[in-house]
Order: C-alpha cells, then sequence, then structure tokens
C-alpha cells in the first residue's frame, strides 16, 4: 500500500493561468474525492467519483473547475483562469467502495499559490 | 445538512491526558472520524467509530460517543510532543458515497 499520491506539492501561478493538478489513489479503491482546505479552516468536499464516473459535486466547484478520473485510476483536477481566491491546498482521498467500512485515505495534498 | 463544530484550541502539559470535543448535527451518520494534520501535510486518519457504538479504544486513543447529544470525543492519553497538530471530527454522508464533512479543526499544543 504505497499511499494516495499527489502532484505536485506546491504549485505557484499568476492569476489568470491554467493549472493542473494529479491524484492517484490507492490502487484497489474506487472511490476518489477531491477537497479543498483554505488555511485555519477544515476540508470541504468538492467532488466524488466512483470509477470513472462523477458522481456529486459541490456548489463551491465553479465553472472554472474540471475534474476528470478517464479510466477510473489516477485523477486530475483542472483549475482555468485562476484567481487569488483559489490559493488553498487542495487534498485528494480514496476509499474502497466494497467494503462495509472503508475510511477516506487522503494524500499529502497540493498547495496553489496564486499570485 | 451536515455541520460539525470543534473547539478550536488545546493545550496541555507532557504525560497529561488531552480530551478533545466536536458536536455533529446528522444523527443519521454512520461513521465518525478523527483525523490529524501535522503542518503542511495530509490528514491521517487516527481512528473512526461506528453510530451504534459508545466507545472505542485503540491503544492511546479512546473514543466517546454520544449519541443522543450528538457529542464526540478524542481522548489522547500520556499526550507526547508529537501529538502537537491539528486534530479534525468528521462525520460521514448518508447518502451512501461515504464523503465525509469536516469540522474546523482543534489545535493541540503539548508543552514539554
Amino acid at each position: 500500500d504505497t499511499g494516495v499520491s499527489q502532484n505536485p506539492r506546491h504549485k505557484i501561478t499568476k492569476r489568470g493561468q491554467n493549472v493542473t493538478f494529479r491524484c492517484d489513489p490507492i490502487s484497489e479503491h474506487n472511490r476518489l474525492y477531491w477537497y479543498r482546505q483554505t488555511l485555519g479552516q477544515g476540508p470541504e468536499f468538492l467532488t466524488y467519483f466512483q470509477n470513472e464516473a462523477q458522481l456529486e459535486k459541490s456548489r463551491l466547484l465553479s465553472d472554472r473547475f474540471s475534474a476528470e478520473r478517464p479510466k477510473g485510476s489516477f485523477s486530475t483536477l483542472e483549475i482555468q483562469r485562476t484567481e487569488q481566491g483559489d490559493s488553498a491546498m487542495y487534498l485528494c482521498a480514496s476509499s474502497a467502495r466494497d467494503r462495509a467500512n472503508s475510511p477516506l485515505h487522503f494524500g499529502n495534498g497540493t498547495r496553489l499559490t496564486v499570485t | 445538512g451536515e455541520d460539525v463544530e470543534q473547539s478550536l484550541f488545546l493545550s496541555v502539559r507532557e504525560g497529561d491526558s488531552s480530551v478533545i470535543n466536536c458536536t455533529y448535527t446528522d444523527s443519521s451518520s454512520t461513521y465518525l472520524y478523527w483525523y490529524k494534520q501535522e503542518p503542511g501535510a495530509g490528514l491521517q486518519l487516527l481512528t473512526y467509530i461506528f453510530s451504534n457504538m459508545d466507545m472505542k479504544q485503540d491503544q492511546r486513543l479512546t473514543v466517546l460517543l454520544n449519541k443522543k447529544d450528538k457529542h464526540l470525543s478524542l481522548r489522547i492519553a500520556d499526550t507526547q510532543t508529537g501529538d502537537s497538530a491539528i486534530y479534525f471530527c468528521a462525520e460521514t454522508d448518508p447518502g451512501g458515497y461515504q464523503k465525509v464533512t469536516f469540522g474546523t479543526g482543534t489545535k493541540l499544543q503539548v508543552i514539554p
């Protein structure tokens, strides 16, 4: 079990640029989640995949945000035309659907700074 | 909707017990979790409790659940400096996706 892996760890970008983050879940986990965490707050849910299907999106996920999980394995989160308010830690988590209790396992996150 | 509340800060002396409290609003949550976050890191799952349990003990950690009052607590026995971190309480979304809703976190400071 290598854990959930996220890349890059840090990203600094200028306002208006596009950024893409990658998440590799634990290999046998078919559920994948994206969360966003701002300073001093708990993580907030953004979106959820079961295999390749995106089953739920938060109202926090504006139309500048898009997430994909094309083959049901890794996932990408893209932010277009970044704004300073997008600066946050973006966390990915995975869990296994077929187990009665499968808690979310988180990666170390990608910290985005928009200047 | 779900809402999870925690006190923001707790300071204890090394060797003492720490008790971190949490209240939640969704009585149909199936699992309640405690996660630990160290600076610059992701969230580490510490322990969890199923909603039909009152207590769960795991080494130095004891979780107490009062479902009637929707109150969850985490007790850390013999608190060490390495326990200094932010602790998040979280409840599952009863909708079935195992999505969790987090509290704002309690920052635990352990004084040597």
